[in-house]
């Protein structure tokens, strides 16, 4: 069975600082997708990544990147220079290639707020 | 365009009323879902529609009833619901199934059972 585990709950950080968001996933597939969400207070889920299991680059948009570490099976998300407009829930998932059957997990989520 | 649109935003129905959510996508993606999110808690998948047809049903209780009439919309009709149904209800699109396509989500509707 496939698992995310985002251990951080709630993260504070002032405005311009660094955030690293982590994200350790389990599944027994090599073929496997990995995506970051982002869901603010107006509720819509934002799509922000998706990474194969195949492809171990990082990702760098914007402020944003990405390290996938298939070593330690790590998703993370950093944000750089962080803003106001990045307070927000965010939300790893997990799909693995089921063909017909493919269901994202998410993780638990963790509720970032960029203090002014 | 990556928009999906849900109608309507909000909705207050009594435990007899039928009421109906909609949901339309007009980039040509296959594959049709229905999540309910509850507060502070991750999306859990309800329905998933590829092709028009049903494709997943996550033994969701018969008061909610998907249709897909076609492949640019999807709703889901509701029946004699109770109070522990009212949440966030998200409907998203993706190209298809079979190789995980990005999912791209509506602003929702937040449903509330009284």
């Amino acid at each position: 069975a496939q698992k995310v585990t985002q251990a951080q709950t709630e993260i504070s950080v002032v405005e311009k600082e660094d955030v690293t968001l982590d994200c350790v996933y389990e599944t027994r597939d090599t073929t496997y997708y990995l995506f970051w969400y982002k869901q603010p207070p107006s509720g819509e889920l934002v799509f922000l990544i998706r990474r194969n299991s195949f492809d171990e680059q990082n990702e760098i948009s914007g402020r944003y990147s990405w390290n996938f570490q298939k070593s330690t099976s790590s998703f993370n998300f950093t944000i750089t220079a962080s803003q106001v407009v990045d307070s927000a829930v965010y939300f790893c998932a997990l799909s693995e290639a089921n063909f017909g059957n493919e269901k994202l997990t998410f993780g638990t989520g963790t509720r970032l707020t960029i203090i002014p | 365009d990556t928009e999906v649109t849900q109608t309507p935003k909000h909705l207050v129905m009594g435990m007899t009323n039928k009421k109906s959510l909609k949901c339309e996508q007009h980039m040509g993606h296959r594959a049709m879902y229905w999540y309910k999110q509850k507060a502070k808690k991750p999306p859990e998948l309800m329905f998933v529609y590829s092709y028009e047809k049903l494709s997943i049903n996550e033994s969701v209780p018969s008061r909610f009833s998907p249709e897909c009439p076609n492949s640019s919309l999807l709703n889901l009709h509701l029946h004699a619901l109770q109070p522990e149904d009212s949440a966030l209800y998200l409907c998203a699109s993706s190209l298809g199934l079979g190789e995980s396509y990005e999912q791209y989500f509506g602003p929702g509707t937040r449903l509330t059972v009284t």
